[in-house]
């Protein structure tokens, strides 16, 4: 399995909250991507990182924010959590920018 | 942007059937297309991809088609087997230039196989 690792794996906070989710890679990839994943929606991209400090917005960006200062980190901020946040987030890496990609085991992130 | 229809939602087989799962896209110029495989609790894995410029792709009981000029593809599962029900995910892509490998993913398909 690639080294991919999410934390934190489960994640219960309150609407207004802020909420940092944190993607960890051992294998020193230059593509790194946040997806979330809600019912009948498949998987949707939020954010991708193409090297440290580049990032650029996905299909659905509004009310997320990314970080990536180092190339083993990628970070997804939600600055004030709604409960339409509340989902699966999915971190994957990808060595190349057409090749596979592969993904950690994801957060489960509940907003009450 | 890229929009990817998936069919059926669920599919329910007996084991040793065949299943298959269609997808169309909507962006002519989208030149690769993976197939993710889900399991419970767990991050997609890829199971096959196809590029544009092959019509056709196998790997053991696994096939992938393509059909470019309707923008469609599927995925042929053969002679199914109880660890193969998982959910089943396809997605498309523009690679090279600056693209950067974003992909856009179909709804899934929930694929039970009966022993």
């Amino acid at each position: 399995d690639a080294g991919i690792t999410q934390s934190p794996r489960h994640k219960v906070t309150e609407t207004g909250t802020p909420v940092t989710l944190r993607c960890h890679q051992t294998e020193n990839h230059r593509y790194m991507y946040w997806y979330r994943q809600d019912p009948g929606h498949g998987l949707r991209l939020i954010h991708y990182s193409y090297g440290v400090k580049d990032t650029d917005k996905g299909e659905v960006s509004d009310g997320y924010s990314v970080s990536r200062s180092k190339t083993e980190d990628f970070l997804l901020t939600l600055e004030s959590a709604t409960s339409s946040q509340t989902s699966v987030y999915f971190c994957a890496i990808s060595e190349y920018a057409d090749n596979e990609q592969f993904f950690g085991p994801g957060t489960r992130l509940t907003v009450l | 942007g890229e929009n990817v229809e998936q069919h059926p939602s669920t599919l329910s087989v007996q084991e040793g059937d065949s299943a298959v799962i269609k997808c169309t896209y909507s962006d002519s110029a989208s030149n690769y297309f993976p197939w993710y495989k889900q399991e419970l609790g767990k991050g997609p894995q890829l199971i096959i991809d196809i590029r544009s410029n092959v019509g056709e792709k196998k790997d053991q009981r696994i096939a992938v088609t393509l059909n470019k000029t309707a923008k469609h593809f599927s995925l042929h599962i053969t002679e199914t087997q109880p660890e193969d029900s998982a959910v089943y995910f396809c997605a498309a892509s523009l690679t090279g230039g600056t693209s950067c490998g974003k992909l856009t993913f179909g709804q899934g398909t929930i694929l039970t196989v009966h022993p």
